[in-house]
């Protein structure tokens, strides 16, 4: 089945770290640009990063800049949000994406990060 | 940064009627706009790629069109599983940037 699975989300406190995985299945993972896009409560869609086929290239949104690492693993079809120093304004639902066109033409289901003490 | 400006905020409409969404970008994107419809609690869904083009699997009564700064998303006759609400987004530039949505609702 193709499919994007997102895990790793959870409450965690101000400063704190979290990492994040999404799960590839269904495609040739390593073909594609990959991105992170997240969706605070109530709110519209953020871009958070993007990540070329062998990794070599990223973009960060200026928000997350020094603070969040996006990586993937080709061989495990995995794609990977480390996101440190961690605040409130990153409570959100996050998404990972396969690019289409320059859209994004794959979602997965989400995985909800909560930042609070 | 290039700002997307959605309008309507909110769209009433009925079911059958033809809907007409607008996205106005700052600045150039070219032909590199989308179009996602997102419903609640679901992931969004990619309607339109390269401004014009249905993706996979999309009815044919959804449409774009536009160029540049100036982008139109259609809807011809609206089922009722078209209330939702609609973002546009462009790739021309870094950083990517999304619209603040159009919410579609039932009049």
């Amino acid at each position: 089945e193709v499919q994007l699975v997102e895990s790793g989300g959870g409450l965690v406190q101000p400063g704190g770290s979290l990492r994040l995985s999404c799960a590839a299945s269904g495609f040739t993972f390593s073909n594609d640009w990959m991105a992170w896009v997240r969706q605070a409560p109530g709110k519209g869609l953020e871009w958070v990063a993007d990540i070329n086929q062998d990794g070599s290239d990223k973009k960060y949104v200026d928000s997350v800049k020094g603070r969040f690492t996006i990586s993937r693993d080709n061989a495990e079809d995995s794609l990977f949000l480390q996101m440190n120093s961690l605040g409130a304004e990153d409570t959100a639902v996050y998404y990972c994406a396969r690019e289409f066109f320059r859209g994004w033409g794959m979602w997965g289901q989400g995985t909800m990060v909560t930042v609070s003490s | 940064e290039i700002v997307l400006t959605q309008s309507p905020a909110t769209l009433s409409l009925s079911p059958g009627e033809r809907a007409t969404l607008s996205c106005r970008a700052s600045q150039s994107v070219s032909s590199y706009l989308a179009w996602y419809q997102q419903k609640p609690g679901q992931a969004p869904r990619l309607l339109i790629y390269g401004a014009s083009n249905r993706a996979t699997g999309i009815p044919a009564r959804f449409s774009g069109s536009g160029s540049g700064t100036d982008f139109t998303l259609s809807i011809s006759s609206l089922e009722p599983e078209d209330f939702a609400v609609y973002y546009c987004q462009q790739r021309n530039n870094w950083p990517i940037t999304f619209g603040q949505g159009t919410r579609l609702e039932i009049k």
